[in-house]
């Protein structure tokens, strides 16, 4: 039972580029999420998702892209990276309501 | 826009001591939640509290949820080395059960 999978752990981008941050979960979890953290500001959302085909902003949408093509996962997408991006992103998911969530590892992303 | 407010931000304290954790919304909460997260690692959900007053115990750990909704607090008895960690409380609100928003988190160092 692997859990939540993000995928790469490490990365340094350059500013302007795009990539794809993975989350993949085996749980059947409907509920996943997207978070940045930053020293001294805790976890901050990104984008969430309840449910395949329904994705919604959260706290700072701004600069990154989700889609929710099946159950399982869940990418965010950077669109043209900035050094403001530089954070460690967290996939996160939930059975449903009520329910703890189940955090990935982490990715850890500098842009330089 | 909702906003969880965590106090302490760092506590240092002696191997034995209780402390306590606060996490304050203006608005009420339809469940909140604590996690505990070591360095390099995603959060860990510690407990679930959905109804008001409710009071959960977790070995030396005691999570109450206020009457009404807005608060909850958590008391570690006896503190321990193995305590040491970043305490996050994290709340969601109304019927936005997949939008789950954090606290800033409480920086526990317990010293032996």
């Amino acid at each position: 039972n692997a859990g939540v999978t993000q995928t790469p752990k490490f990365q340094v981008l350059k500013t302007g580029q795009s990539m794809t941050l993975q989350c993949a979960q085996d749980m059947n979890h409907e509920y996943m999420s997207w978070y940045r953290q930053d020293p001294g500001m805790g976890l901050r959302l990104i984008h969430y998702s309840v449910g395949a085909g329904i994705t919604d902003q959260g706290e700072v949408p701004n600069g990154y892209n989700v889609s929710r093509s099946t159950t399982e996962d869940f990418p965010l997408r950077l669109l043209s990276a900035a050094p403001s991006q530089t954070s460690v992103y967290f996939c996160a998911s939930s059975y449903s309501f009520g329910y703890g969530y189940t955090f990935g590892s982490g990715t850890r992303l500098t842009v330089v | 826009t909702q906003l969880l407010e965590q106090s302490p931000q760092f506590l240092s304290i002696q191997e034995g001591e209780n402390l306590t954790v606060y996490c304050n919304s203006s608005s009420v909460f339809s469940s909140l939640q604590w996690y505990r997260q070591e360095p390099g690692e995603g959060p860990v959900l510690l407990v679930t509290v959905v109804t008001g007053g409710e009071v959960k115990k977790l070995k030396r750990l005691t999570f109450q949820f206020g009457d009404a909704r807005k608060d909850s607090s958590l008391h570690i008895t006896a503190a321990q080395p193995g305590d040491t960690g970043l305490y996050l409380c994290a709340g969601s609100f109304g019927n936005q059960g997949g939008k789950l928003i954090f606290g800033q988190g409480t920086e526990l160092s317990v010293k032996p």
